[in-house]
């Protein structure tokens, strides 16, 4: 079991800049979630896979926000024009049906300048 | 949106002591786990308690769920430094079609002193 693994794990970048995260998640988990968590507050829900279908988006994800999942395996959360509000840790979730736990990768810290 | 809080924000105990955490919660839900999170780490899974169970143990945990007061605890029995982390409880709605996505309480800060 490779776990969830999520790259980079830091990520340090100019305000306007675009960035992109990847998850890989565990390999037979069809079902992929991301979350963003802030200093001392609970992780909160962005956005959710099933295989390739992106199935629902959270308020929080603006337009500035598109995730991915290409052929239902790895995705991608891309943010344009990053904003100091966009600062947090990102985490990338999968599961294998749909009651069953969640399993969360180390995270992605995103620092904007 | 956190779905609720949790109780204390921060607890501080010697080893061996039981820590107790307390959340609540605001909607109907299908079940609710707790997770801990080692600093600068992603969460763990702890333990799932369904709706329909009160009271459910894995190892030294003991959790508990009251619906009708939208409430549930983790108990940890003889802790260790090794349990030191941010502790957070988290509830599923699978009710009118929602997914299975978390909806995260704000965590207990939990240090255990050698």
């Amino acid at each position: 079991d490779t776990g969830v693994s999520q790259d980079p794990r830091h990520k340090i970048t100019k305000r306007g800049q675009n960035v992109t995260f990847r998850c890989d998640p565990i390999s037979e988990h069809n079902r992929l979630y991301w979350y963003r968590q802030t200093l001392g507050q609970g992780p909160e829900f962005l956005t959710y896979f099933q295989n390739e279908a992106q199935l629902e988006k959270s308020r929080l994800l603006s337009d500035r926000f598109s995730a991915e999942r290409p052929k239902g395996s790895f995705s991608t959360l891309e943010i344009q024009r990053t904003e100091q509000g966009d600062s947090a840790m990102y985490l990338c979730a999968s599961s294998l049906t749909e009651a069953a736990p969640q399993h969360f990768g180390d995270g992605t810290r995103l620092s904007i300048l | 949106s956190q779905q609720g809080e949790e109780d204390p924000q921060a607890l501080s105990i010697q080893e061996g002591e039981n820590a107790t955490m307390n959340c609540s919660y605001k909607t109907s839900i299908n079940n609710l786990q707790w997770y801990r999170q080692n600093s600068g780490r992603g969460l763990v899974h702890l333990i799932l308690i369904r709706s329909n169970e009160r009271e459910k143990h894995s190892g030294r945990l003991r959790v508990t769920l009251d619906t009708s007061k939208k409430s549930s605890s983790l108990l940890i029995t003889a802790s260790r430094a090794a349990d030191t982390a941010s502790y957070f409880c988290a509830t599923v709605t699978l009710y009118g079609g929602a997914t299975n996505k978390l909806i995260f309480g704000t965590g207990t800060l939990l240090a255990v002193q050698p």
